[in-house]
């Protein structure tokens, strides 16, 4: 099966600037989930989809990051205005559908660096 | 809320040499635990989870794990590590009725030929 797919790989950005990344799960897969891996620390879980619908976005910063993920298939994450701290990997992930018995399957990532 | 530590941020080990690598979580009740492998530039991989019963985990690509309740532990081991081996691995937990699974902040391995 293909894997999760995710573009771009790369993003080069300056300060106050608006980046937004791409995500396309796994076919069939109803849950999908973003993360933010700083260098240096594990993932930090930003938003997770259930189909179309927000189940957890409490860690997601709402004044400058949003995500969507219409039709409930690929989702777009957001950051407009982009911050220094801001650097990171953003992972997507998706499962087949929501709880623990259901591995997380993890695309490659997009790496933005913010100038 | 649940937490999770890995004590090594660094670890070397030379090729056919037997591997450990440390997990301390906090929870109050049985967590749910996972080891993921990150190799440079992808995505993270399930090696092996625990979540009741036999308390020694078989994974993949010859990786256990053994949780120690008495420890709050969930230490990952290899008998025999392959140059192939070398990457991030991090450890993770999730509570009981919250789909949130909490990352360490990873133990990067290094292999000597």
């Amino acid at each position: 099966e293909a894997g999760v797919a995710q573009s771009p790989r790369y993003k080069i950005i300056e300060k106050r600037q608006s980046v937004a990344f791409w995500c396309n799960p796994i076919s069939g897969h109803a849950t999908l989930y973003w993360y933010q891996q700083i260098l240096g620390q594990g993932p930090k879980l930003l938003i997770q989809f259930q189909n179309n619908g927000v189940v957890d976005d409490s860690q997601l910063p709402k004044d400058r990051f949003s995500a969507e993920r219409l039709k409930g298939v690929d989702s777009t994450l957001k950051i407009q205005p982009a911050k220094l701290e801001d650097s990171a990997v953003y992972l997507c992930a998706s499962s087949l559908r929501e709880g623990y018995n259901s591995p997380l399957h993890f695309g490659n990532g997009t790496r933005l660096t913010v100038t | 809320a649940q937490s999770v530590t890995q004590p090594d941020i660094h670890i070397t080990v030379s090729e056919g040499a037997s591997l450990e690598l440390r997990c301390n979580y906090s929870y109050g009740a049985t967590p749910y635990l996972f080891w993921y492998v990150q190799s440079p530039g992808q995505g993270l991989q399930l090696l092996l989870k625990y979540f009741s019963g036999d308390t020694l985990v078989q994974g993949i690509k010859g990786f256990e794990a053994e949780f120690k309740r008495s420890q709050s532990s969930f230490n990952l081991r290899k008998p025999s590590v392959h140059w192939s081996d070398a990457a991030e691995y991090f450890c993770a937990v999730g509570a009981h009725g919250d789909d949130k699974i909490i990352f360490g902040k990873g133990t990067r391995l290094h292999i000597l030929p």
